[in-house]
């Protein structure tokens, strides 16, 4: 595709209830990041896949906290039994460590709500 | 782990003016610093970004410079136009073939003045 592309844009839960965001990189993208967002922050880094395999996933504030990359392609977040803490944005960049001068291209993020 | 200072949180600076904002980092490993704008809503887009072998790099209007001893990097936007304000994050990694994470900053809401 043209560029990463996240769905939905905005997601409304209610406290407790379980969440799926997702994930298109670029295509041919061997690297995908997941970062939260907080209102007024810095994004903050949730975990990281190369192709498939998930190499990295400090960031992971808890075990509700899930990501995985089947097909080395889409990935997918999911957050289990939501709280109000979850409320952010969530943001996918995608790369591709063989181009020279690489950069992070990101998506425009799921702004997730829990009420 | 890595940590990543931005100063200021905020800055207005009068159209055509200068605007510099500041980054320190703790990981001396950390070898790429890329700069990101976010406007409102919007994605984080790549503005500019430098790579530890060199101490400065300009692309028209922006500049970055890096002190590697020091652990800083400032930005630099000259000839600023209202189409500057934004918010603006500093990062760090310790790859720059895109394979580390980034750690930012906490962001720089600048305002320019007409």
């Amino acid at each position: 595709g043209a560029g990463v592309s996240q769905s939905p844009r905005y997601k409304v839960a209610k406290r407790g209830q379980d969440v799926a965001l997702r994930c298109d990189p670029i295509s041919g993208h061997v690297s995908l990041f997941w970062y939260q967002q907080a209102l007024g922050q810095g994004p903050e880094f949730l975990t990281y896949f190369q192709n498939e395999a998930q190499l990295d996933k400090s960031g992971l504030p808890s075990d509700r906290f899930f990501a995985e990359r089947p097909e080395g392609s889409v990935s997918t977040l999911k957050i289990q039994r939501t709280q109000q803490e979850d409320s952010a944005v969530y943001l996918c960049a995608s790369s591709s460590p063989e181009v020279v001068n690489t950069e992070a291209f990101f998506g425009q993020g799921t702004r997730l709500t829990v009420v | 782990g890595e940590n990543v200072e931005q100063h200021p949180s905020t800055l207005s600076v009068q159209e055509g003016d200068s605007a510099v904002i500041k980054c320190t980092y703790s990981d001396s490993a950390s070898n790429y610093f890329p700069w990101y704008k976010q406007e409102l809503g919007k994605r984080p887009q790549l503005i500019i970004d430098i790579r530890s072998n060199v101490g400065e790099k300009k692309d028209q209007r922006i500049a970055v410079t890096l002190n590697k001893t020091a652990k800083h990097f400032s930005l630099h936007i000259t000839e600023t136009q209202p189409e500057d304000s934004a918010v603006y994050f500093c990062a760090a990694s310790k790859s720059n073939f895109g394979n580390e994470k980034l750690t930012f900053g906490t962001g720089t809401r600048l305002t320019i003045i007409p």
